[in-house]
C-alpha cells in the first residue's frame, strides 16, 4: 500500500485560478511529519513546508496555504491566485519513526500547469 | 549559506559500465541521503547516513549499488554494473540531525543508460 498517495496526476489551470493539490497519507505512527516540495522544470527539489502530527493548525503563507486534517489523514495544499512560475511538480511526502531512525516516503507528485 | 552540491549534473553510460555520483551536503549536516528518481515517480530513497554510518540502505540494491561517506561529510554512491533501468536522477539531500527534519536536497544528477 502506497503510503503516501497524491491521486491529481496533473492539472492544468489559467493564471489566478486558486488550485488545491491533494495529499493522503498512511501512517500507524502517532508521531510523525508532514512536507511538501516543489520541483520546478530545472530539476531541483525545493522545501515548501513541514508540518508535525500534534500541529493540526492550519498555516498560510503568502499565496500558498495548507490543510491537515488527521481525521481524513490528509495533508491538502492551496495555491491562491496561481502564476505561471507556480507551475511545478509538487510532492508530498511523509516522515515516521522506525526503529531509532526516520523513514521518509514520497508520493507520486502532481504536475501543475498554470497557463497565461 | 551554500546549498547540497552534486556533480556531474548529467552522465550517459552503456549497460555493463560502471559510474559514480559524488555529493556534498550543507556544512554542518549530519545526515545524508541518496534517493533515485525515476521520470514520472517520486524520490525513492536508497540510502540514508548519520555521520559516517549507514542508518537505512534496506532499499539499496546492494549486488549493484553502493556508497560511502567515509568522513562524514561528502559522500559517493557508485553503481557497478549499471542496467537500463537504472536510468533516474540521483538526488542527494540532507538535514541537520538525526530527527525528523527537512532536507534540502540537491540538483540531481541525471543518468542515462543505454
Amino acid at each position: 500500500a502506497q503510503k503516501v498517495t497524491q491521486a491529481q496526476t496533473e492539472i492544468s489551470v489559467v493564471e489566478k485560478e486558486d488550485v488545491t493539490l491533494d495529499c493522503v497519507y498512511e501512517t500507524r505512527d502517532t508521531t510523525y511529519y508532514l512536507f511538501w516540495y516543489k520541483q520546478p522544470p530545472s530539476g531541483e527539489l525545493v522545501f515548501l513546508i513541514r508540518r508535525n502530527s500534534f500541529d493540526e493548525q492550519n498555516e498560510i503563507s503568502g499565496r500558498y496555504s495548507w490543510n491537515f486534517q488527521k481525521s481524513t489523514s490528509s495533508f491538502n495544499f492551496t495555491i491562491t491566485a496561481s502564476q505561471v512560475v507556480d507551475s511545478a511538480v509538487y510532492f508530498c511526502a511523509l516522515s515516521e519513526a522506525s526503529g531509532g531512525f526516520n523513514k521518509f516516503y514520497f508520493g507520486s507528485g502532481t504536475k501543475l500547469n498554470v497557463k497565461p | 549559506e551554500a546549498g547540497v552540491a552534486q556533480s556531474p549534473r548529467y552522465k550517459i553510460i552503456e549497460k555493463r559500465q560502471s559510474v559514480a555520483f559524488w555529493c556534498n551536503p550543507i556544512s554542518g549536516h549530519a545526515t545524508l541521503y541518496w534517493y533515485q528518481q525515476i521520470l514520472g515517480q517520486g524520490p525513492k530513497l536508497l540510502i540514508q547516513f548519520q555521520n559516517n554510518g549507514v542508518v537505512d540502505d534496506s532499499q539499496l540494491p546492494k549486488d549493484r549499488f553502493s556508497a560511502e561517506r567515509l568522513k562524514g561529510v561528502d559522500s559517493t554512491l557508485k553503481i557497478q554494473p549499471a542496467k537500463l533501468e537504472d536510468s533516474a536522477v540521483y538526488l542527494c539531500a540532507s538535514s541537520f540531525g538525526r530527527g525528523q527534519e527537512t532536507q534540502y536536497f540537491g540538483p540531481g544528477t541525471r543518468l542515462l543508460v543505454l
